[in-house]
């Protein structure tokens, strides 16, 4: 059983659209963070957050923003999406001690943008 | 600086052959070493973690060992089934901008054939 949702699971959108994907997690976990997966499959940090009202960006440079109003949700936004930001996008969760637990992921997003 | 450095796939075996997936790291400190699996269309999943030098971490016919000497968490399993076919992460905890967060190897994919 998931404790960490994502959805949509699949998205096709038109460019230029505003689309935000979801991310919400029951186990009241203060770190969340978003990936993207490129198609060799190696992962990129976009951003992180460390409770409500913490952002941060990551490694990758993003066009997205990201939101950390409530504990549990931490929602992703492409104002205007393009075909460049086609990918498939991962949350991740971690709670106070990552070095026993690491992190739970949610089943991802998958963005073609067209 | 931290890093993992996995063996480069594809990695294609038949049913039952043995599997060794090489992962050796750079960090400093003594990190938590991860395996992550993750199945197609799907997220991340934890498949097995170690915490301290000499450990075994197992988890479904897989095995690594933390080895400090070596600085290596190579990822084993005697027989391995079509089931397993899938993307494997190796990570470390590690220090960064973002406090304690995973490094992850850049994947390496298992194609098994029956």
């Amino acid at each position: 059983e998931a404790d960490i949702y994502q959805t949509p699971r699949y998205l096709v959108i038109g460019t230029g659209k505003k689309i935000t994907l979801e991310c919400s997690q029951t186990m009241g976990h203060d770190k969340m963070y978003w990936y993207q997966q490129d198609p060799g499959m190696e992962l990129h940090l976009i951003h992180y957050s460390y409770g409500v009202n913490s952002t941060e960006k990551g490694d990758l440079s993003s066009e997205s923003t990201v939101s950390r109003i409530r504990t549990e949700h931490f929602p992703l936004t492409l104002e205007s999406a393009r075909p460049s930001h086609t990918s498939q996008y991962l949350c991740a969760s971690s709670g106070g001690y990552l070095r026993a637990y690491g992190y739970t992921f949610g089943s991802g997003t998958r963005l073609t943008v067209v | 600086g931290n890093s993992v450095t996995q063996m480069e796939g594809p990695v294609t075996l038949s049913e039952e052959a043995f599997l060794t997936i090489n992962c050796t790291y750079t960090a400093t400190g003594y990190p938590s070493l991860f395996w992550y699996v993750q199945y197609p269309g799907e997220g991340l999943q934890l498949l097995l973690k170690a915490t301290k030098a000499d450990d075994k971490g197992s988890n479904k016919g897989f095995e690594a060992t933390y080895r400090k000497e070596t600085t290596s968490f190579h990822l084993e399993k005697g027989s391995v089934q079509v089931s397993d076919s899938a993307v494997y992460f190796c990570a470390l905890t590690a220090y960064n901008q973002a406090g304690t967060a995973l490094i992850f190897g850049k994947g390496t994919t298992l194609s098994v054939s029956s």
